[in-house]
């Protein structure tokens, strides 16, 4: 079946650093893809989305591009700090207005 | 706002024991879920509900039951505990905006393991 998943399952990072999470996808019926972030013993929290129809969206500190010719989404974070670090999940919703399929994540671990 | 609760955060449950995750959100929200995560995977959905008196099944739903009679609570049943639902579960809920609807609101989880 078609899924979501991520290259790299571990990312190390010094701090202030730019870190960059990469995520392969297969479903073309999806409309938009997500990243969220969870932390050592709580839920996912949601970062940023991105419509199918972009190739760029910004946030404060994140930018995800969509690569829609090679199926790769990526999160780029700017000036990685230690409270960036935790697990990051890319997420596409499938072209379903509910149901979202969350790819198996990164670990980002910064280092002071 | 509280948000999502779940509890309870912690449950050791024998093999064909039954119990209740319960969760309940306080944002009006009409979508709710139910999530496992495994060690070192991602999250699996296992049901959902677009509304009170509307539940759905996803993609692991074997093992487990859920209702929703009110917007606010979306309660998760095992009926017979088995190994394989070692796991931690998250209830999440989100607002249903159309196709944008992929901001969930998850809460704390609930960590369970089946001995």
């Amino acid at each position: 079946g078609e899924s979501v998943g991520l290259h790299l399952p571990t990312l190390s990072v010094q701090e202030g650093d730019n870190s960059i999470i990469n995520c392969a996808y297969s479903n073309s019926a999806s409309d938009y893809f997500i990243w969220y972030k969870q932390e050592s013993g709580k839920g996912p929290q949601f970062i940023i989305d991105i419509r199918s129809n972009m190739d760029k969206r910004q946030g404060q500190r994140v930018t995800v591009l969509l690569n829609k010719t090679v199926k790769h989404l990526s999160l780029q974070i700017a000036a990685t700090q230690p409270g960036d670090s935790a697990v990051y999940f890319c997420a596409e919703n499938g072209g379903s207005n509910y149901k979202l399929t969350f790819g198996k994540g990164t670990l980002l671990t910064v280092n002071p | 706002n509280a948000g999502v609760t779940q509890t309870p955060k912690f449950r050791i449950l024998k093999i064909g024991q039954s119990m209740t995750l319960q969760c309940t959100q306080d944002m009006n929200h009409n979508y709710m879920y139910w999530y496992r995560q495994d060690p070192g995977m991602g999250l699996k959905l296992i049901y959902y509900s677009v509304g009170a008196g509307i539940t759905d099944k996803g993609e692991v739903p074997n093992g487990y039951n859920v209702s929703r009679s009110t917007t606010e609570d979306f309660p998760l049943r095992l009926e017979l505990a088995a190994p394989s639902q070692t796991s931690v579960y998250f209830c999440a809920s989100s607002y249903g905006t159309g196709r944008r609807n992929t901001e969930a609101f998850f809460g704390q989880g609930t960590r369970l393991t089946v001995v």
